[in-house]
């Protein structure tokens, strides 16, 4: 059974950088879509980004010039970094898989993380 | 941008049927997923490709897409169905991911 588990600091202060990581339990990172979504308290889900296992990214266009994914195979881990966070970005972030298979990408989520909220506040 | 638009709420008694929509330009002509999120917890897949069930999820739950709009259907309805629900797709000209504003069910 594939898990997944984000770990991160919970507290990030403003303009500084927020990186969490999601590392995957019981199934290869390799050959699949990797994504990192977002949910502020009380509201919906936003997708941030995903990446593919050789490095290929596409980020949603309202955080793309602070978001940076990327993926360390041998740790079986891929990775978010957000710059210049503010309030706003206060949310629970999730990390999930796309429901495709060798390098198929299917546009739907089969597995995610618990979420970790992170906070930004000074 | 793709927008998916779902009314804030639904409610419905017990045993009965609550229909949830999810509105886009021409969804029709894609594939929507829904999720159901359980308070504190992550969302998780209840529809795919527009009304498969995956596996463990009760027949109860069926979805439909046509045109610009798009349904969950959720038969006899029991007090585990409260939950918020949301839609998602592929927005294949963008390679995005668009999930739609989601539903808070509400069982009397």
């Amino acid at each position: 059974q594939v898990q997944l588990q984000e770990s991160g600091p919970g507290l990030v202060k403003p303009s500084e950088t927020l990186s969490l990581s999601c590392t995957v339990s019981g199934g290869s990172i390799s050959g699949y879509y990797w994504s990192w979504i977002r949910q502020p308290p009380g509201k919906g889900l936003e997708w941030i980004g995903y990446i593919y296992d050789s490095g290929s990214t596409n980020y949603n266009p309202s955080l793309k010039s602070r978001v940076t994914i990327s993926v360390d195979m041998s740790k079986n881990q891929f990775s978010l970094k957000l710059s210049s966070v503010t309030a706003a970005d206060t949310a629970v972030y999730y990390c999930a898989r796309d429901g495709g298979v060798a390098g198929r990408l299917e546009g739907y989520f089969d597995y995610w993380g618990q979420g970790t909220l992170v906070t930004v506040s000074s | 941008s793709y927008v998916l638009t779902q009314p804030p709420s639904v409610s419905v008694a017990p045993g009965k049927t609550a229909s949830i929509t999810c509105e886009g330009n021409n969804i029709g002509s894609k594939s929507v997923h829904w999720y159901q999120q359980q308070p504190g917890q992550a969302p998780v897949l209840v529809i795919s490709y527009d009304r498969d069930r995956p596996s463990g999820v009760p027949e109860r739950f069926a979805g439909s897409n046509s045109w610009n709009t798009a349904t969950l259907t959720i038969s006899r309805v029991e007090a585990g169905d409260e939950a918020d629900y949301y839609c998602q797709v592929w927005h294949s000209s963008s390679d995005h991911y668009v999930f739609g504003t989601g539903t808070k069910v509400t069982v009397l």
